[in-house]
């Protein structure tokens, strides 16, 4: 059974970094893109990006391009997103998810539960 | 990249089928038969109810359709049931290689 499990969300300063992670389990990690999504307190859902299986192709939605930075540890069957700079307007629950084939544009069939990123002073 | 553009609330009756719709441009769901449709229920994470336009994950009951004309895609739920209430977005790949998602549509069950 597919299991993603987001972690390493908490409060922050304006300015101030975070480094969330999404450990996976029942697939073929490696074989799989995986995304970040976000959804802001009573909005909608964010794309934030997208890293291809191998890690090597990396996609960012333009509000967090320079900022965010998706990577994956194939070894650790884990997803990251270092945070930096971050903004009051970042302030969110972050999602990772798994592509559901092989091919870019497909849905994200498995979702992890979500991690709260708040940045106030 | 602006949000597609989905009606804010959507309702029917127990049995009655429901449309959504979900408007872009031509460098996103014009573009590509890339389109996806997510319910979401309070406090938890989206579900995938349709990929690729069209196709339905395993589990996902018969009664959700999903199609496409031109820059506009739509989900149909047939025979509509308590259990179908939620948010529902729709999203798109891009031309940029990126993704982007709708505002959403509250789908309510009278």
């Amino acid at each position: 059974e597919v299991h993603l499990v987001e972690s390493g969300g908490g409060l922050t300063q304006p300015g101030g970094s975070l480094r969330l992670s999404c450990a996976a389990s029942g697939f073929t990690f490696s074989n799989y893109a995986m995304t970040w999504v976000r959804q802001a307190p009573g909005k909608g859902l964010e794309w934030v990006s997208l890293i291809s299986g191998s890690g090597h192709s990396t996609y960012y939605a333009d509000p967090v391009k320079g900022r965010l930075t998706i990577s994956r540890d194939n070894s650790k069957n884990t997803l990251y997103l270092q945070m930096n700079s971050l903004r009051a307007e970042d302030t969110a629950v972050y999602y990772c998810a798994k592509a559901s084939a092989y091919y870019y544009g497909s849905g994200f069939d498995y979702w992890g539960q979500g991690t709260l990123v708040t940045v106030s002073s | 990249q602006s949000a597609l553009t989905q009606p804010a609330s959507v309702s029917g009756s127990p049995g009655q089928s429901i449309t959504i719709s979900c408007t872009g441009t031509s460098s996103d769901i014009g573009a590509f038969n890339y389109v996806s449709w997510y319910r979401q229920n309070p406090g938890k994470a989206p579900k995938l109810m349709i990929y690729d336009v069209r196709n339905r994950p395993s589990g996902i009951s018969n009664r959700f359709s999903g199609s496409k004309s031109g820059n506009t895609a739509s989900l149909t739920i047939s025979g509509l049931q308590a259990e179908d209430e939620g948010d529902y977005y729709c999203s798109s790949y891009t031309s940029n290689t990126t993704y982007v998602f709708g505002l959403g549509t509250k789908v309510t069950v009278l």
